[in-house]
């Protein structure tokens, strides 16, 4: 089955900087990676996703690439802001099909932002 | 829109006692739900897929006896722990899919065995 690694499992930065989290994938058969940001006691909230077919999405400050030569997405934010802090989670899944699109998660980043 | 919600957001009961959860989309229709099941500091772990219509899908590991959930309407899933103990307190989420993949998840349900 897909097995999702996340990293770092914790990242502090300073208002304004940027902040980048990297997952990595095993089955190449994946095309849909969503990324979730969880405050403490909420469901998760989605926050961008990307499909096979793109290397690359923006939405404002946020963004996430794609390369799928290497089985890596990468959630960017920008312009980083206290609000921003939460848990971030990276998941991977195979649209349709018998699996129903089930997601698999990375194991979440604690994303701290300082102001 | 993709609004999910999730009732009760909190229940305590006693050893022994049932408890249902009720996951409902209120701005489109969900062929497939799921149930998530998240310890403190943990990622979400899949507990089952609800397939409305038809019986849940359930994960390796997960009693299907003891978490029973039926899917009756294009709008509504429900999860009912059976016979709870207090290993069984946690944080219970579900999601409801639309479209082919995206998932849009609800608020949780954190669920306190005494």
């Amino acid at each position: 089955g897909e097995n999702v690694e996340q990293h770092p499992s914790t990242l502090s930065v300073q208002e304004g900087d940027s902040a980048v989290i990297k997952c990595t994938y095993s089955d190449s058969a994946s095309n849909y990676f969503p990324w979730y940001k969880q405050e403490l006691g909420k469901g998760p909230q989605l926050i961008i996703d990307i499909r096979s077919n793109v290397g690359e999405k923006k939405d404002q400050r946020i963004a996430v690439t794609l390369n799928k030569t290497a089985k890596h997405f990468s959630l960017h934010i920008t312009e980083t802001q206290p609000e921003d802090s939460a848990v971030y989670f990276c998941a991977a899944s195979l649209s349709g099909g018998t699996s129903y699109g089930k997601l698999t998660f990375g194991q979440g980043t604690i994303l701290t932002v300082h102001p | 829109g993709a609004v999910v919600s999730q009732h009760p957001s909190r229940v305590i009961c006693k050893s022994g006692t049932s408890v249902k959860i009720e996951c409902r989309s209120l701005d489109f229709q969900a062929t497939t739900m799921f149930w998530y099941r998240q310890f403190p500091k943990q990622s979400l772990m899949l507990m089952a897929t609800s397939n409305e219509g038809s019986k849940a899908t359930y994960e390796q590991g997960v009693e299907k006896d003891k978490f029973l959930i039926n899917h009756a309407s294009l709008t509504l899933s429900t999860l009912t722990v059976t016979s709870a103990h207090p290993e069984d307190s946690s944080f219970y989420i579900c999601s409801a899919r639309r479209g082919s993949d995206t998932q849009y998840f609800g608020p949780g349900t954190r669920l306190t065995v005494l």
